[in-house]
């Protein structure tokens, strides 16, 4: 198993320039994840998603969407980047057990992204 | 509001010596915590994580954590540092619902 995986993984990009970021995981999890990561601030959770077809919104979301078209896919677009969003990207996934205490998340390598 | 606090943003350690990472939590409601770790240029890696099925929780490399409701406090520790320690260190907190919320890490330092 890959686990998850992230594409891609460094992007420069000039202010108002779009881009997708694609997130893939081969485990059949349920729960997929956006987080940045920037420095002093820990993670964020951007946009979360429950199921193929749903998607959420978590503590900094303004600014970017994304879609869960296949259930081992989950994208963040960026569709005006902005200074603001030069950052690390993690995508994570999970998937539900009988117990909520035992879910745990698993993390893709990371996605650099710059904003000029 | 913030649910995870982690002091201490860098912990420097003698290879050897104990490694202590501090976290609180404030919550109403029985948390679930976890810690991650994450070394440079790379993804974040669960530690361990408290079920509530005991308060010492025993994680990968050597590592534990105590969950104390009293002080709502799940800090980090291991006996002895290794070199390979040296790396990013989050707590982290599931509450009601999906999300989780993370600490803003500790970065620890390992000395020869």
């Amino acid at each position: 198993n890959a686990g998850v995986t992230q594409t891609p993984k460094f992007r420069v990009l000039k202010t108002g320039q779009s881009m997708t970021l694609l997130c893939a995981q081969d485990m059949n999890h349920e729960y997929m994840y956006w987080y940045r990561q920037d420095p002093g601030m820990g993670l964020r959770l951007i946009h979360y998603s429950v199921g193929e077809g749903t998607t959420a919104k978590g503590e900094v979301p303004d600014g970017y969407n994304v879609s869960r078209l296949k259930k081992q896919n989950f994208l963040l677009g960026l569709e005006s980047a902005a200074p603001s969003q030069t950052s690390v990207y993690f995508c994570a996934s999970s998937t539900p057990t009988g117990r909520r205490a035992q879910e745990t998340q698993y993390f893709g390598p990371g996605t650099r992204l710059l904003v000029l | 509001a913030q649910s995870v606090t982690q002091l201490g943003s860098h912990v420097s350690v003698s290879e050897g010596a104990l490694v202590l990472l501090r976290c609180n939590y404030s919550s109403s409601v029985p948390p679930y915590l976890f810690w991650y770790v994450q070394y440079p240029n790379q993804g974040l890696q669960l530690l361990l994580k408290y079920t509530s099925a005991a308060t010492l929780v025993k994680g990968i490399n050597g590592f534990e954590a105590e969950f104390k409701k009293s002080e709502t406090s799940f800090h980090l520790t291991k006996p002895s540092a290794h070199m390979s320690d040296a790396a990013e260190y989050f707590c982290a907190v599931r509450l009601t619902g999906n999300q989780f919320y993370f600490g803003t890490g500790t970065s620890l330092t390992v000395i020869p």
